[in-house]
């Protein structure tokens, strides 16, 4: 089983939708949490951490579930700006680095 | 400018050539980070240093090596002995901060390829 799951997709959604993308991890000692988004053949940019207790950030919402070890983020009224990977990473776990998963593709149509 | 610069962007290799990806960043970051991409899939850690003159294997780091002498440095040599080099390599770094919520910022790449 890998450490950090998702939906590869892609999701493909006209523009104004909402889309929700899920993640799970697999160790429960994991400490943070984080939303990176990766454009085509780019380096990932941190979109937003995600907290206990849920945050927002504009149009985009991030929850955490740790007793479900389950993580979500949702857009709403996509922009065609917002077509990229969105990868869900987990850190700690007695190690500092990231693990990353295999990222879920968005396509928002006009 | 503030940032993490890698180079080169591009790079092509023969067989058997050891290769140098160059890492620098003037954010003060205390860690420094490698990953390789393959594609359609996750970043996957080869090493990553906290300190000068210390780092850690990650999950791949068989067939390369790494050095950090200086804080803003940490270059990563692709050896010979590395089975399937053709990936996108990232290097990331980040302040360390007490309760672990380390935020890691990447640079933009190299894109190596062994003919």
């Amino acid at each position: 089983r890998k450490e950090v799951e998702q939906d590869p997709g892609p999701f493909n959604v006209p523009e104004g939708a909402t889309v929700a993308f899920n993640c799970t991890y697999s160790n429960s000692a994991s400490q943070s949490f984080f939303w990176y988004r990766q454009d085509c053949r780019k380096e990932p940019k941190l979109l937003m951490s995600v907290y206990s207790s849920g945050n927002e950030d504009g149009r985009f919402t991030a929850q955490l579930n740790r007793a479900s070890q389950y993580i979500s983020l949702l857009i709403r009224d996509s922009k065609l700006s917002d077509s990229a990977t969105y990868l869900c990473v987990v850190s700690g776990a007695g190690r500092r680095a990231l693990t990353f998963g295999s990222g879920t593709r968005l396509q928002v149509q006009p | 400018d503030g940032g993490i610069t890698q180079s080169p962007k591009y790079l092509f290799r023969k067989e058997g050539q050891n290769v140098t990806l160059s890492c620098e960043q003037n954010l003060n970051h205390d860690a420094m980070y490698w990953y390789r991409q393959d594609p359609g899939q996750g970043l996957r850690l080869i090493y990553y240093s906290q300190i000068v003159n210390d780092f850690q294997k990650g999950d791949i780091a068989e067939g390369y090596s790494v050095s950090r002498e200086k804080k803003e440095s940490f270059p990563l040599t692709v050896t010979s002995a590395q089975k399937n080099p053709t990936a996108f390599y990232l290097c990331a770094s980040s302040r360390l901060q007490r309760d672990g919520s380390d935020t890691q910022y990447f640079g933009p790449g190299t894109r190596l390829t062994v003919l």
